[in-house]
Parts: structure tokens; sequence; C-alpha cells
């Protein structure tokens, strides 16, 4: 079993639709939690980061994290076609040097 | 801008050549790392620097080698390549290595993108 699922898409959706993003984890420990945007052939850059629990919003992103059903969520209000890339999650333990663990990523696929 | 710089963006080599992944970081920071990114596959964490010194090496083949002058610069040498490292090498960085209730994550660059012919 992978340690983070996430399911690659494409996920097409028109403009204005609210996005959901999903991943689910099978190591119970995890407690830092991010989420990375991709614009085809860049980098990754941080979009959000939450710990533990709970919901945490900017703008038109919000995160979201079950912990209980070891499922975390990033939402995207008002898409536009400039949200069109891939979203990777990416999880941490709480102790220890460690390494960043990451699904496979999502591509959505905004259309105007 | 996102601090760390990459260069070249792009490379095609021969399998016999040598060339070098050069990454720079202007964040201050003292971690560094090379990830590899293929199609349909999760991020692959090869190399760890953690203030100049080598604290985790995943197995990656002989073929590839990193060098930290210093904890702005990192390098990956590259000899005798396979076709299967054709990928998108990317440089990051963060404050301090990597640890739990440290509130820190790391911050990459833009990427290189490899073809081996």
């Amino acid at each position: 079993q992978k340690e983070v699922e996430q399911d690659p898409g494409p996920l097409s959706v028109p403009e204005g639709a609210i996005v959901s993003l999903n991943c689910t984890y099978s190591n119970s420990a995890f407690q830092y939690f991010m989420w990375y945007r991709q614009y085809s052939r860049k980098g990754p850059e941080l979009l959000m980061y939450t710990y533990s629990s709970g919901n945490k919003e900017d703008g038109r992103f919000t995160a979201q994290v079950d912990k209980s059903s070891k499922y975390i969520s990033l939402f995207i209000r008002d898409s536009q076609p400039s949200d069109s890339a891939t979203y990777l999650c990416a999880m941490l333990l709480n102790t220890g040097f460690q390494k960043l663990v990451f699904g496979t990523g999502t591509r959505l696929l905004v259309s105007p | 801008e996102t601090g760390v710089t990459q260069t070249p963006r792009h490379l095609v080599m021969g399998m016999t050549n040598k060339k070098s992944l050069k990454c720079e970081q202007h964040l201050g920071h003292n971690a560094m790392y090379w990830y590899k990114q293929s199609a349909k596959k999760p991020l692959e964490l090869m190399f760890v620097y953690s203030l100049e010194e080598r604290v985790e090496n995943n197995s990656v083949p002989s073929r590839f080698s990193p060098e930290c002058p210093n904890s702005s610069h990192l390098f990956l040498h590259l000899h005798t390549l396979q076709p299967e490292d054709s990928a998108l090498y990317l440089c990051a960085s963060s404050r301090e290595r990597l640890q739990g209730g440290s509130g820190n994550t790391i911050y990459f660059g833009e990427g290189s993108w490899l073809t081996v012919v």
C-alpha cells in the first residue's frame, strides 16, 4: 500500500466551479500537511501548509485535514483557467529528521 | 522568482557524456535537496545536504554524484547516464533539515529537464 494516494486525474471543470482535490494516507503519525501547485514545466510552489486537523483558508483556497479518516482536501473556489496545474499533496511526521512524502499529483484543467 | 535558481533549464546529453546541473539558493537556508520527478510517479528524494554535509543518499546510482561546496550552492554531476534517467531534476532548500515539529518545509527551484539520448 502506498503511503499517500492521490488520483492523477485529469480533473476538468468549467471556470467558476468549486474544485475539490484530495489525498488519503496510511500512516496516522503524519502531522504536517502541505499542498504544492506545479505549472507545466515548472517546479512545485508551496500553496498551503497546515498542522494536524481542521481547516485553513487563504483567499480562494481552503485546506482541510481529517485525521480520523486520514484524508486531506484542497478546495478552490471560483476556479480560474490560471488554476490549471498539477496539485501535489505532501506530508511530514511529527518527530525526528525525515523527508516529505508526496502524492503523485492531480492534474486540474479549468476551461474558460 | 522562487529564491532557488537552477541551471541549465534544459539539457540533452548522450550516454557517454559528462555534464553537471547547478543550483543556487538565495534564501539563507541551511539544507538543500535533489529530487527526481518522472511522469506518473511521486517525487523521489535523491540526496540531502545539511550545512554542506551529505546526510542522506537514497540508494542513488553512482552515475549521479552530488557536490555541495557551501550552503548556497549544490551541484549534481552526471556521467554515463541511461535513457531511463531522463526526467525533471528539482533542487530544493529548507531553513534547516526537515524535522517534525519545526513548522519547516521545502522550497523548489524551477527544475532542470534532462533528456538522455
